[in-house]
């Protein structure tokens, strides 16, 4: 069944603390990986899409990375404004259909 | 350049009723999505469209339906309102079906009493 895990579900962590996300993911023909970010009350925000293994994305502070099973969300050195839900997803292609799946997502906290 | 834009914001209606919600995508592209978002199940794929057909669906009840003008514009409707459909409903749109960076438009917050 196609599915995508992501954990820790939520995340506490001190301004300038360094941490990873993790989204493992099974789909049938994948067609890319992507992270979104989503304040509350608002939709998702585009972040990055990644397409092979070993491809890697830096915007800023984060720095996304995929490997045949999973990706990582890095976040370096995180401020207070880094404070979202981080969402994962995969476009897959399974019962002669594409479609989008997401993971539940991870509730990331940065404290001042 | 304007993003995507989706109205009503909310609503607030009865079991049983109808209910159509709207979306607009940002200019120039052509495929739409919709999606439900609960706190328990996260985001969901209800359908896609492009060039005013129907791509690909997700594993939602045929109460649910979508369609798509010439103008990429997108209208989602819900018949016979039940309170689980209750949600954060999302639109988002991409260049086509090929481009698969989605852009979300803020959400219909839709309420079933």
């Amino acid at each position: 069944e196609d599915q995508v895990t992501q954990s820790p579900e939520a995340l506490r962590l001190q301004e300038g603390e360094s941490s990873s996300l993790n989204c493992s993911y099974t789909v049938s023909g994948l067609r890319g990986l992507f992270w979104y970010r989503q304040d509350p009350g608002k939709g998702p925000e585009f972040l990055f899409t990644l397409y092979s293994a070993g491809e890697e994305k830096e915007k800023e502070r984060l720095k996304a990375t995929l490997t045949k099973k999973e990706s990582f969300l890095h976040i370096t050195a995180p401020k207070p404004e880094d404070s979202a839900t981080y969402l994962c997803a995969v476009r897959g292609y399974t019962s002669g259909t594409y479609k989008y799946i997401f993971g539940t997502g991870t509730r990331l906290k940065v404290l001042a | 350049k304007a993003g995507v834009t989706q109205t009503p914001r909310y609503l607030i209606k009865t079991r049983g009723q109808q209910v159509t919600l709207s979306c607009s995508p940002i200019s120039g592209h052509r495929s739409v999505s919709w999606y439900q978002q609960t706190p328990g199940q996260g985001l969901q794929f209800l359908f896609e469209y492009f060039s005013e057909t129907q791509r690909n669906k997700g594993n939602f009840p045929g109460r649910f339906s979508g369609r798509q003008f010439s103008n990429s514009r997108s209208e989602m409707n819900v018949s016979t309102l039940e309170l689980g459909d209750s949600a954060l409903y999302l639109c988002a749109s991409t260049l086509g079906p090929t481009s698969y960076e989605q852009y979300f438009g803020p959400g219909t917050r839709l309420t079933v009493t």
